[in-house]
């Protein structure tokens, strides 16, 4: 276990719709790190917030959002869902301020578009 | 981050010591060398972290040599449940720059019965 929550774990929806996927990071944690992985894909580094502050992106698309809150657990939220948006969405979170320190990673959420 | 480069798969016979290389040239002065492993539909997990040398811990050893453009992950008398695809990141944990996360595709590492 390694400290880090994700909820929910499966989520099926429409396409057009919006999701909220939630993490709570490790206790102490400042950093948390969003994750896409496509089936047999790689992880694709979506945005990264420091003490609720964004602090690096990546290949965000302009329909995903995410912030970080005061008590540090973060939302990403996906809207007008898409089949290809279907995925496992991952978050991490360090007690670095960078994603060069370890990172430990939430269970996932799968999220499948229909 | 600095571009790394690893096998895309390696195979190996179960208790054998599995290396695993991955190539980063551009390797910066504050960067660390971050080991990953990840099981199908399941989030990664952290192996072991080194800026030089060796570190050992229960699991691996990571060996890195004296230009650190380089780095090996040794994972000994490895079993079945050693099949996962594994990662190397490299990066500076504590400043702040133009990170882009990229954990590539890793290396597919099947053990043979």
């Amino acid at each position: 276990d390694s400290g880090v929550t994700q909820t929910p774990k499966h989520l099926i929806t429409a396409t057009g719709q919006r999701v909220t996927l939630r993490c709570s990071p490790r206790s102490g944690d400042l950093s948390v790190y969003w994750y896409q992985q496509s089936l047999d894909q790689g992880l694709q580094f979506l945005i990264q917030y420091y003490n609720g502050e964004e602090r690096a992106k990546g290949n965000i698309l302009e329909r995903f959002s995410a912030q970080q809150f005061p008590d540090l657990h973060s939302e990403l939220n996906l809207s007008s869902l898409e089949l290809g948006d279907s995925a496992l969405y991952f978050c991490a979170s360090s007690n670095t301020p960078t994603g060069g320190g370890e990172q430990y990673f939430g269970p996932g959420t799968r999220l499948t578009v229909t | 981050l600095a571009k790394t480069t690893q096998p895309i798969s390696m195979d190996s016979y179960e208790g054998q010591e599995v290396n695993i290389t991955c190539s980063h040239n551009n390797i910066a002065t504050n960067d660390y060398i971050t080991w990953y492993q990840q099981f199908p539909s399941q989030g990664p997990r952290f192996i072991i972290q080194g800026y030089k040398t060796k570190v050992t811990n229960e699991v691996a050893s990571l060996f890195i040599p004296a230009d650190r453009k380089s780095s090996t992950l040794s994972l000994p008398r490895v079993s079945l449940s050693d099949t996962a695809v594994y990662y190397c990141l490299v990066g500076d944990p504590f400043n702040f720059g133009n990170e882009k996360l990229t954990f590539g595709t890793g290396t597919r590492l099947t053990i043979i019965p």
